[in-house]
């Protein structure tokens, strides 16, 4: 069964850490994406990498940075966690193909910063 | 503007009843898809349905069908048979043909269902 796993489901963090929150798919997918999940808010695009040692800004990348060293893993940083940050993150992963395909998931990561 | 506009930030349906979640959107882009993702309180994202933009018709997947209408640039998902299973967060998104492969989501409908 192909997955995007996720490192952590629950995480809590001190502010000021530096966080590393880790994806893993196995779909040889080319596309990695990471957002963050508020009430009200919906799903919001931090960054988005194409290829290996790509990256693209997202909508709110301020506060965080990116790693995409191997193709089949994609992990973001919080370089200086602050409680704004407390959120749900999920990953998801995407052929390159043309056809307009979805994204898989991966099952979040909720991140408490205190 | 939003690409992706969800209007309903809770709906209340009773078992066994069909329930409709708007839906819409914009885009310029001839080539798009449109999406459903279930999310329910485990938080992981579950794709329900798909629909392209040159698709005839609607697409149906089991309980799950998606009204189209194009020109009023809509894409409602309907469920039919509502089960308790159902209570969720449900997501429309939408992924845009010539623009490269970013998804632009919706803030969501919290959907119950009661007994």
């Amino acid at each position: 069964d192909v997955k995007v796993t996720q490192s952590s489901r629950y995480l809590v963090k001190r502010t000021g850490e530096k966080v590393f929150l880790e994806c893993v798919q196995d779909m040889d997918h080319e596309n990695m994406f990471w957002y963050r999940q508020d009430p009200g808010l919906g799903l919001r695009l931090i960054y988005f990498s194409y290829d290996v040692k790509m990256k693209e800004k997202g909508d709110i990348p301020e506060g965080y940075s990116v790693s995409r060293e191997k193709k089949e893993r994609f992990s973001l940083i919080l370089e200086s966690a602050s409680t704004n940050q407390t959120s749900m993150y999920l990953c998801a992963s995407s052929s390159g193909t043309p056809e307009l395909v979805g994204y898989t998931f991966g099952s979040g990561t909720r991140l408490t910063v205190v | 503007a939003q690409k992706i506009t969800q209007t309903q930030p809770g709906m209340f349906v009773q078992e066994k009843e069909a329930v409709t979640l708007d839906c819409t959107y914009d885009t310029s882009d001839p080539s798009y898809g449109l999406f459903w993702y279930k999310q329910p309180s485990s938080g992981e994202m579950i794709f329900l349905i798909y629909q392209g933009s040159y698709d005839q018709q609607n697409a149906t997947e089991g309980r799950y069908s998606l009204n189209f209408q194009k020109a009023r640039k809509s894409a409602n998902l309907v469920i039919s048979a509502s089960q308790l299973g159902d209570s969720a967060m449900y997501f429309c998104a939408m992924r845009e043909g010539g623009t490269g492969n970013q998804f632009y989501f919706g803030t969501g409908t919290s959907l119950t269902v009661i007994p």
